[in-house]
């Protein structure tokens, strides 16, 4: 079965520093990769997605993502994490028809 | 363009009760599917309705049954509740079955007592 591993609970990172939240997957075949996230007490906002391509993907809010294969990794990256940033981030995979998500990493962005 | 709206957002439950819990996809979508959150994970997939059929089902008792019905709307429905269906709620929406982009709702909180 598809799945992503997020190792971290928690990063925490000032406000202007490079953001970085760690995901590894683990699938048969191409992986269709996504980051999505969660504010408080609120449903899943879609951020970005790796299907083909550029290794460098582009996101929402200055978010990208690194694919790369031979890590089997999947990171997201902002270059100046903002406290408006803080919130949980949820790497998935497309397993297949669904999205198999991974445990989450709470992102604190301190002023 | 209404985004994918979930009802309702709230509700608490006695154990043994049953609930049923709303969800109207995003404009143009055909494809519902259902996750739960609980406190501190990530969603798990429940079930998936195209065509007003369930197409994949996780892995969840048959005490959480659905519906799609023809305008792509969808119910969740979870009999015999138990203490650890506490949980969110959470709706999405996508065009055809391939899952790419997800829509989600803000999801429906369900304790139960």
């Amino acid at each position: 079965a598809q799945s992503v591993a997020q190792p971290e609970d928690q990063v925490n990172v000032a406000e202007g520093n490079p953001l970085t939240v760690k995901c590894t997957y683990s699938v048969s075949g191409n992986p269709y990769l996504f980051w999505y996230v969660q504010y408080p007490n609120r449903g899943l906002q879609f951020l970005l997605k790796y299907i083909t391509g550029d290794n460098l993907v582009k996101g929402s809010y200055g978010f990208e993502a690194e694919f790369n294969k031979s890590q089997t990794s999947f990171h997201l990256k902002k270059p100046s994490a903002l406290v408006s940033d803080s919130a949980l981030y949820f790497c998935a995979v497309r397993s297949p028809n669904r999205l198999a998500f991974g445990k989450g990493n709470q992102v604190v962005v301190i002023p | 363009d209404a985004g994918v709206t979930q009802s309702p957002t709230h509700l608490i439950k006695t154990r043994g009760q049953q609930v049923t819990l709303r969800c109207s996809p995003k404009s143009g979508h055909d494809t519902v599917s259902w996750y739960q959150q609980a406190l501190g994970q990530g969603p798990q997939f429940i079930f998936q309705y195209y065509e007003e059929e369930e197409r994949q089902r996780g892995n969840f008792p048959d005490r959480f049954s659905g519906h799609q019905f023809p305008n792509y709307s969808s119910e969740l429905n979870v009999n015999a509740l138990l203490l650890g269906d506490s949980a969110l709620y959470l709706c999405a929406s996508s065009w055809g079955r391939n899952t790419g982009e997800l829509f989600f709702g803000e999801g429906s909180r369900l304790t139960v007592l």
